[in-house]
């Protein structure tokens, strides 16, 4: 069991929508990152969040840390075929010292 | 400045044999943690170490060890390897120890194929 779970394991979408992935746990965690991994490379940190209900916005990309520090979101707004790769959510939980990840999300964008 | 630096890319061992992964964190790091990333799923958490000190392991049998040199460098050994073993072993670095505020940057990565 997977202490992050993460929706939808794969996601196939036209140049220009939408999406948005999520990440989920029961557990509380004192920081989110969320991370672009392309094939043959390791994960490149996108964004951190630390604090309950926070918001933070990196061009098109909408990150959101629930209010309860259980659970986060990725909005891509405009998705361009660039945003290809696997998106991964990992944090580290309250008193815990070892970066935990989710099991990631595919995102590949059609042209 | 060079990135967090790996060594080897790509390796294929058979069962049973050892296998010893290297790893350069970024100049001024003091932090070094491995991951085991297989197919289809996130990187799990093996080692941490942190001024040539271990500050955390995760869930992986005996098998699987680590140390730190003065350098800041380190390596990852694996004993006895199994088929289950093949995957793509992630080092990262950061300044300071993770959960400290500090980014941590991870390296490109070692290919291990167990036949």
């Amino acid at each position: 069991t997977q202490l992050l779970e993460q929706s939808p394991q794969f996601l196939s979408i036209q140049e220009g929508e939408n999406l948005t992935v999520y990440c989920n746990s029961s557990s509380v965690f004192s920081s989110l990152q969320w991370y672009r991994q392309e094939p043959g490379e390791g994960p490149v940190l996108l964004v951190t969040v630390v604090t309950g209900g926070e918001v933070k916005k990196l061009k098109r990309l909408t990150f959101q840390f629930g209010d309860a520090r259980k659970d986060s979101s990725l909005h891509i707004t405009a998705a361009q075929p660039g945003d290809t790769g696997l998106y991964l959510c990992a944090g580290y939980m309250e008193y815990g010292n070892k970066l935990v990840f989710g099991a990631g999300t595919i995102l590949r964008v059609k042209s | 400045d060079a990135g967090v630096t790996q060594s080897p890319t790509h390796l294929i061992k058979t069962r049973g044999q050892h296998v010893t992964l290297r790893c350069s964190p970024i100049s001024g790091h003091k932090s070094v943690s491995w991951y085991q990333q297989v197919l289809g799923q996130g990187p799990q958490f093996i080692f941490q170490y942190y001024e040539k000190e271990e500050r955390g392991r995760g869930n992986f049998p005996d098998r699987f060890s680590a140390r730190q040199f003065p350098n800041y460098s380190s390596e990852l050994n694996v004993n006895a390897l199994l088929l289950g073993d093949s995957a793509l072993y992630l080092c990262a670095s950061s300044p300071g120890p993770e959960n400290s505020g500090n980014t941590i940057y991870f390296g490109e990565g070692s290919w291990l194929t167990v036949v």
